[in-house]
């Protein structure tokens, strides 16, 4: 089983509609990242958080330490949105700094 | 201020060849990781440096891969004696403070081809 699960692996939605992705994990972590990897291959990070929850535009991100999982949401989803959506974690400070990554989720918004 | 750069964007090598991929971390950032994404699979740590230092190399394969990040220039990975399956896009990230609280700034990565 992976250190962290996301889900879906392939979401397909219609412009505008609100989407959930979620992410699970099984170890300690000192902070949760959600990064966008676009069609061309480039990496953005999004957001990283260690608790409650973030807002950036239209993209939030939650996460509760206690249950080990994290969702991100599209509000008012747009075909640009369209990209892989990764999930990884900082493992805890005695477990050095390398990232741990989810398989990823395929978003796809059709006009 | 610029982002991380890695170059080349794109490397052919033939089976047996070296290849060499190069880092410039962002300005004022002294961590530098290495991420391998095989086709069709997902992002894998490879190994962290801070300057002149290898901090956490347990990604690394035993043998033929190195890395190394001098007090002056960019970070190196080199493959040596390539295979074809060491074709994947290779990200560089860098961060200011130690990953584990900071976030990681991801280079464009590097594809490497072997024939």
């Amino acid at each position: 089983k992976n250190e962290v699960e996301q889900s879906p692996q392939n979401l397909t939605a219609q412009e505008g509609e609100f989407i959930t992705i979620n992410c699970s994990y099984s170890v300690g972590i000192s902070a949760l990242h959600w990064l966008q990897q676009h069609p061309g291959g480039g990496i953005v990070s999004l957001f990283m958080l260690s608790s409650g929850k973030k807002k950036h535009g239209r993209l939030i991100a939650t996460i509760n330490i206690q249950e080990k999982h994290s969702s991100l949401h599209i509000t008012a989803s747009h075909p640009r949105d369209s990209a892989v959506y990764i999930c990884a974690v900082s493992p805890d400070e005695t477990s050095g700094s390398r990232l741990t990554f989810g398989e990823g989720t395929q978003l796809t918004v059709n006009p | 201020n610029a982002g991380v750069m890695q170059n080349p964007r794109h490397l052919v090598r033939r089976r047996g060849q070296e290849a060499r991929l190069r880092c410039s971390p962002m300005k004022g950032h002294s961590h530098v990781y290495w991420y391998r994404q095989l086709p069709e699979e997902g992002l894998k740590f490879m190994v962290y440096l801070q300057k002149e230092n290898i901090i956490d190399e347990s990604g690394m394969p035993k043998e033929r891969f190195s890395a190394e990040f001098p007090k002056e220039g960019p970070s190196i990975l080199r493959i040596q004696q390539v295979v074809r399956g060491d074709s994947a896009a290779y990200f560089c990230a860098s961060s200011q403070l130690t990953g584990g609280a900071d976030t990681q700034y991801f280079g464009p990565g590097t594809r490497l081809t072997v024939l």
